[in-house]
This record gives structure tokens, sequence and C-alpha cells, in this order.
């Protein structure tokens, strides 16, 4: 069964720094582009970034670029997301998702909530 | 950016009912969108990919079409289940995007 579990999650200051970890089992992590993707509680779903199988070519969201870093680790099936320069507007539900094929997110995992106050 | 707009931003339907939302880009995109239901306090799932293939395991009432800058995703004969939030997403170009949502209620 795919798991994705994330972790890292919890309250931080403006300007703060938070590393976010989804640790994958189930699959082999190493074959699958991985991304995260973050939601404002009751609002919709954005996209904030993706990185390839073996971590040779990453995106980022405008809003995320200089300031998130995703990253991975294949010999530990652990993705990561490291966040910088933290904003209010940066606070939401953090999840991170396995691509199946090309752009579809077929597993997720339950989310982690960041909050970002002072 | 492609934007998605979704139509409509809400609606009430009751069980058994067939409905349909739509999902507009602002550019061609071929068949590179999918659709996810994301019920409360949970992440989304998977439904359709490929603008019209059913996602493994995703009841046969759901069915999805459309190419380029129109697409939709019909549910035919509604079930207590089925009432939550359906988001488009495009995967044709960086940075992906999804469309704003819309909220299926019980009548």
């Amino acid at each position: 069964e795919v798991q994705l579990v994330e972790s890292g999650g919890g309250l931080v200051e403006p300007g703060g720094s938070l590393r976010l970890s989804c640790a994958a089992s189930g699959f082999d992590f190493g074959t699958h582009w991985m991304h995260w993707v973050r939601q404002v509680p009751g609002k919709g779903l954005v996209w904030v970034a993706r990185i390839k199988t073996d971590g040779s070519k990453r995106n980022h969201a405008d809003f995320a670029e200089g300031r998130f870093t995703i990253s991975r680790d294949n010999a530990h099936s652990t993705l990561y997301l490291q966040l910088s320069g933290l904003r209010v507007d940066d606070t939401g539900v953090y999840f991170c998702a396995r691509e199946y094929a090309h752009g579809d997110l077929d597993s997720w995992g339950q989310g982690a909530l960041v909050t970002v106050s002072s | 950016d492609i934007q998605l707009t979704q139509s409509p931003s809400s609606l009430s339907a009751s069980v058994g009912d067939r409905i349909t939302i739509t999902c507009q880009a602002s550019q061609d995109i071929y068949k590179s969108l999918n659709w996810y239901q994301q019920k409360p306090g949970k992440a989304p799932n998977l439904l359709i990919y490929d603008a019209s293939i059913l996602q493994t395991g995703v009841p046969s009432r759901f069915s999805g079409g459309g190419s380029g800058t129109n697409f939709s995703l019909t549910i035919s004969r509604l079930q207590p289940t089925d009432f939550a939030t359906y988001y488009c997403q495009q995967f044709d170009v960086v940075p992906i995007t999804f469309g704003q949502g819309t909220r299926l209620d019980i009548k």
C-alpha cells in the first residue's frame, strides 16, 4: 500500500524557517516525480513545487521561488520542502503527492499544517 | 500561467441527479487535465486523468471529457458519498495550476 506521511509542520514567526518531510513507503520512491501542494483551510489547492525522480530537475511556483526548496533523498524514500522567509500568507496545509505517470497526482499524504504568526 | 476557470463554483443537487462541472483553460492544454475530489479534512483523490481516463477504483458514474480549452466532469446518478469539492488541474505547462474548485452540496 502506498503511504505518504508528512511531518515537520508547526507554528513559526514571520521570517522564520521550517523543513517539511514526507516519508514514502509501499512503492519504488526513486521512480516517481514528487510534488508539494498547499491549501489554506477552506480555500483551494495551490501547487508549490515538483522534483524529478533523481532530483536533477525541480520547479517551483513563482511565490516559492527563492524562498522554498524541494529536495529528496531516494536512499531513505523521503521528500523535503525547506521553507524560509515565511510570511503570514504561507499559512496552510502542505500536502506531498506522488505523480504516477505525467501530471496525475495519484497518492497524497494527510498534510502538514504550517502556521505563520507572531 | 495557465488559468483554469471552473463552473459553477457551487452546486446543489439531489441523490440520483446527473451533474456536470466544466473547466475552461486560458490556452490550449490538449488533454493534459486531471480531476480530483476532496472531502473536508482529507487529501484530494484523483478521479480522472488525461481528461477522460477513469482512475482505477473510481466508480463508473464519474466520467470526463474535452480537449483543448474546454473540459467537463460528469457524475451520473449522484450518491451520498459524492458530495464534496471538485478540482480540475492542468499539467501541460509549469507552473501546474488548479481550478478554484466546485463545491457540490446536497439539496
